[in-house]
């Protein structure tokens, strides 16, 4: 079974508009990564936080982390046509595995 | 750095053959992970090494198999392919457990 669930599945917007996405998990993670994948290729890793984080920026990225809902967010400000991908995110729970979500799927309008 | 490389990028092949797909990681990492993408599915953890050492192997048959060489290159076998094997197989390379997984653009595999 999946451990995160991304919502919302898809999600289209203007170009210049913010984006976010939402992530919630079952189980204690050490920490939860986020990346995009562009038309079935492979994935790009764009942040990891970790457990005892809050929230991390990355350029125009910022995730946030909040432990007692057991769920993150990702915020893309100032949406571009190539930030148009999947996003997925991803848990580790210390098992030497990632756990992804079924994605959100962004289309950003021009 | 190169980034993880895999080998080959698409592969066509029908039911009952067997397939083994190719993934060297970034240089220095030392733990190789390999993932299945499907429609249906989703993402979905396969196996994952470190030093030779398979440590967790997800929930897929005994057909599928993976192996990691002392210079951290890895294969991964399909035995006995079905059709539902068709997929996205993706390889991730890390230098330690718990710390960003970096992946290669997979190996598409068709099954017919």
């Amino acid at each position: 079974s999946q451990q995160g669930e991304e919502d919302p599945q898809a999600l289209s917007i203007q170009e210049g508009e913010n984006a976010t996405m939402n992530c919630s998990y079952k189980t204690s993670i050490n920490n939860l990564q986020w990346y995009r994948q562009n038309s079935g290729r492979g994935l790009v890793h764009l942040i990891l936080i970790r457990s005892n984080e809050r929230e991390k920026h990355s350029g125009r990225l910022r995730v946030t982390l909040d432990t007692s809902k057991k769920s993150s967010s990702l915020l893309i400000t100032a949406s571009r046509a190539a930030d148009t991908a999947s996003y997925f995110c991803a848990t580790d729970v210390g098992d030497y595995k990632l756990s992804f979500g079924a994605g959100t799927t962004v289309t950003v309008r021009a | 750095k190169a980034g993880v490389t895999q080998t080959p990028r698409y592969l066509i092949k029908t039911r009952g053959q067997q397939v083994t797909l190719s993934c060297s990681p970034i240089s220095g990492h030392r733990s190789v992970s390999w993932y299945q993408q499907t429609p249906g599915q989703g993402l979905q953890f396969l196996f994952e090494y470190f030093s030779e050492t398979q440590r967790n192997k997800g929930n897929f048959p005994g057909r599928f198999s993976g192996r990691q060489f002392s210079n951290s290159r890895s294969e991964m076998n399909v035995s006995t392919l079905e059709l539902g094997d068709s997929a996205l197989y993706l390889c991730a390379s890390s230098s330690v457990s718990g710390e960003t997984q970096y992946f290669g653009p997979g190996t598409r595999l068709l099954v017919l």
